[in-house]
């Protein structure tokens, strides 16, 4: 139990799109989810907290209106990268923390690669 | 805010042979998880510790938080080449209040290379 898909896992962009990234939890509901961005060689830093039915809670230094975070149902919660520039290429993850028995741990998807070309 | 320090940050080691990898916080732990990560991938959740002295094992993974809870160890005993990868340690944001379960800060990593 406990799985979280996150799609895709790869994804190409030209500069100046937006691209959006999906995590979702697949056996259980997610009242809380976790945006992270890791780039080569460094750890992952937080960059928001999605809540279900309100704004997301974004870290310092992190630009809500580039990174918009909807997190319209207790099962998805979507990222987009609006007008991605070749510095947003990173390593995206999701986590996602249940209900009840779940909600004292987070569960993590397996990534989302954006290459920004 | 929360500082995790993993210590060493790279490690290279012989088949067999046992290692250590230590994660230091600045404040007192209330979770402590361990994962693994190939590079570019997702993480591999190892283990997590919540209460001082704790000590958990999995196969030949054994991880321990100390008394204080401000210090965790994860070893790996006969290490094999399938060990390689990178070690995160990420401390729970939450402070006995229940409302950071999940958000984890994480230490900067260890990358483990095993030699056949």
């Amino acid at each position: 139990g406990a799985v979280v898909s996150q799609h895709p896992s790869w994804v190409i962009c030209k500069s100046g799109t937006s691209v959006k990234i999906e995590c979702r939890s697949l056996d259980f509901q997610a009242t809380t989810m976790f945006w992270y961005r890791q780039f080569p060689k460094q750890s992952l830093m937080l960059m928001a907290t999605s809540n279900e039915g309100s704004k997301a809670t974004y870290e310092q230094g992190v630009e809500k209106d580039k990174f918009l975070i909807n997190h319209a149902s207790l099962t998805l919660s979507t990222l987009t990268v609006t007008s991605a520039h070749p510095e947003d290429s990173s390593f995206y993850i999701c986590s996602a923390r249940g209900t009840g028995k779940l909600n004292t741990e987070a569960f993590f998807g397996q990534g989302t690669r954006l290459t920004v070309v | 805010s929360q500082e995790l320090e993993q210590s060493p940050q790279s490690l290279i080691v012989q088949e067999g042979k046992n290692l250590t990898i230590n994660c230091t916080s600045s404040k007192t732990l209330y979770g402590l998880y361990w994962y693994k990560q190939k590079y570019g991938e997702g993480l591999i959740f190892l283990m997590m510790l919540q209460k001082g002295g704790e000590e958990k094992s999995h196969e030949k993974i054994t991880a321990k938080l100390d008394e204080k809870k401000q210090q965790s160890s994860l070893h790996i005993t006969a290490s094999q080449p399938s060990h390689a990868g990178i070690y995160l340690c990420g401390a729970d944001g939450s402070s006995g209040g229940g409302t950071s379960y999940g958000k984890l800060t994480f230490g900067q990593g260890t990358i483990l290379t095993v030699h056949p």
